[in-house]
């Protein structure tokens, strides 16, 4: 059964990089049939897509966050890492990946998800 | 970027109810579209994608029909688990964005 697990300091001060990762298990990052994508919810909103990945490096990014999230893995961990530059408050969130299953060669539906982690961008 | 509104942001119902979310796209979607259901502190959960192809293991109560722009959640007969955050979501391109949300409580 495949699993995700995020992972991050919980804590960034502002201005600084958010990184996090997300470790797959029961399923390999490099499989032709999925992409990977990180979705963020901030406390009592939505929810927000931040970006996906294919393993040939194909990647998607939200317009809405300017250039400042890179989304890379590292087969040999089987994890898919997120960093997301010069946060401020606004980017406290509760942050999430998921398999995204493809649909005539582009990203689909999330399924499944981690449990998410709660990233605070706080002084 | 193709907007996704969802109506009523809160829904109040009782168990055995038969309750209908909507969801619209700001332009024409086809049928990629997928429906989440979310609790408190947990990752949400697909119950349908493709408009309304039922995910595995998902209750036959849930249905989703639509095409286009105008796309509708039903549940039938809720039952307790059933309250909860129900989120749409499009995927005909990116930026793959989601409604606002919808939340289901009990009356």
């Amino acid at each position: 059964q495949l699993q995700l697990q995020e992972s991050g300091p919980g804590l960034v001060k502002p201005s600084e990089a958010l990184s996090l990762t997300c470790t797959v298990s029961g399923g390999s990052i490099t499989s032709s049939n999925y992409y990977w994508g990180y979705i963020r919810q901030p406390p009592g909103k939505g929810l927000e897509w931040i970006g996906s990945f294919y393993y040939s490096a194909t990647t998607y990014y939200n317009p809405s966050l300017k250039n400042r999230v890179t989304i890379s893995v590292d087969t040999s961990k089987n994890q898919i890492s997120m960093r997301l530059s010069s946060v401020t408050a606004a980017d406290t969130a509760v942050y999430y990946c998921a398999r995204q299953t493809i649909r005539f060669g582009s990203p689909g539906w999330f399924d499944p998800w981690g449990q998410g982690t709660l990233v605070t961008v706080s002084s | 970027d193709i907007q996704m509104t969802q109506s009523p942001s809160t829904l109040s119902a009782s168990v055995g109810d038969r309750v209908t979310i909507t969801c619209r796209a700001s332009q024409s979607i086809s049928s990629w579209l997928a429906w989440y259901q979310q609790k408190p502190g947990k990752a949400p959960k697909v119950l349908i994608y493709a408009v309304s192809s039922l995910e595995s293991g998902v209750p036959s109560r849930f249905s989703g029909s639509g095409s286009g722009t105008e796309f509708t959640l039903t549940i039938n007969s809720l039952q307790p688990d059933d309250f909860a955050t129900y989120y749409c979501q499009h995927y005909n391109k990116s930026p793959y964005t989601f409604g606002q949300g919808t939340k289901l409580e009990i009356k």
